[in-house]
């Protein structure tokens, strides 16, 4: 199976704890999304990835989350002394910048319980 | 502020019927759309897509039509089968070179066999 994966799948963790999430976009894609969804509510984005720069960040991502991809394969996402509210799923996306209108693909998430 | 919003939360449709689910867009700046269908506890899968020089696009049994001057799309899925009972989503971006896309809250779609 050659799409996105993600790890892991279920994280659940305390108040105050540090998460670290991964994603493998899809070999060749060069850019790569987190989004967050939560109940009820469509996916919204968070941040993104052209190669190894870091292009965009949502004012969603508060200072408490941090997102790397190294090399400009997979990515991490972060998330400093989690809060309950941070509970979601959290979602990474890839695909091939063709100057605009590209698809892009869907990890199958990475849920987290913060308790 | 919700740029995809997607009304009628939930469709209930006989197995063989037409399945139609609607979506309107407030950013003129969109310029591309797509549907994703979503599991429970798996990511959204890609469906069909539409670029806005366009107003139609057909895949199989799915079909999106695309109304600009009325920010409008709608997906049509015909016939419709039990595994095609899932939450659909509208998403939409537009050519600022980040290609982000804005989703609406989805829509529950269950096929009655």
């Amino acid at each position: 199976d050659t799409g996105v994966s993600q790890d892991p799948r279920h994280k659940i963790t305390k108040r105050g704890q540090n998460v670290t999430f991964r994603c493998d976009p899809i070999s060749e894609h060069n850019r790569l999304y987190w989004y967050r969804q939560t109940l009820g509510q469509g996916p919204e984005f968070l941040t993104y990835f052209q190669n190894e720069a870091q292009l965009e960040k949502s004012r969603l991502l508060s200072d408490r989350f941090s997102a790397e991809r190294p090399k400009g394969s997979f990515s991490t996402l972060e998330i400093q002394r989690t809060e309950q509210g941070d509970s979601a799923m959290y979602l990474c996306a890839s695909s091939y910048d063709l100057v605009g209108q590209e698809t892009q693909y869907f990890g199958p998430g990475t849920r987290l319980l913060v308790l | 502020d919700q740029q995809v919003k997607q009304n009628s939360p939930s469709l209930s449709v006989q197995e063989g019927r037409i399945s139609i689910l609607n979506c309107d867009y407030t950013n003129s700046m969109f310029d591309y759309f797509l549907w994703y269908k979503k599991y429970p506890a798996e990511g959204p899968t890609f469906l069909i897509s539409i670029s806005s020089i366009k107003d139609k696009n057909e895949d199989g049994r799915f079909t999106v039509f695309l109304n600009k001057s009325a920010k409008h799309l709608s997906l049509h899925i015909v016939p419709s089968q039990p595994g095609d009972s899932a939450v659909y989503f509208c998403a939409a971006s537009d050519d600022y070179g980040n290609n982000r896309l804005a989703f609406g809250k989805g829509n529950q779609v269950v096929v009655i066999p």
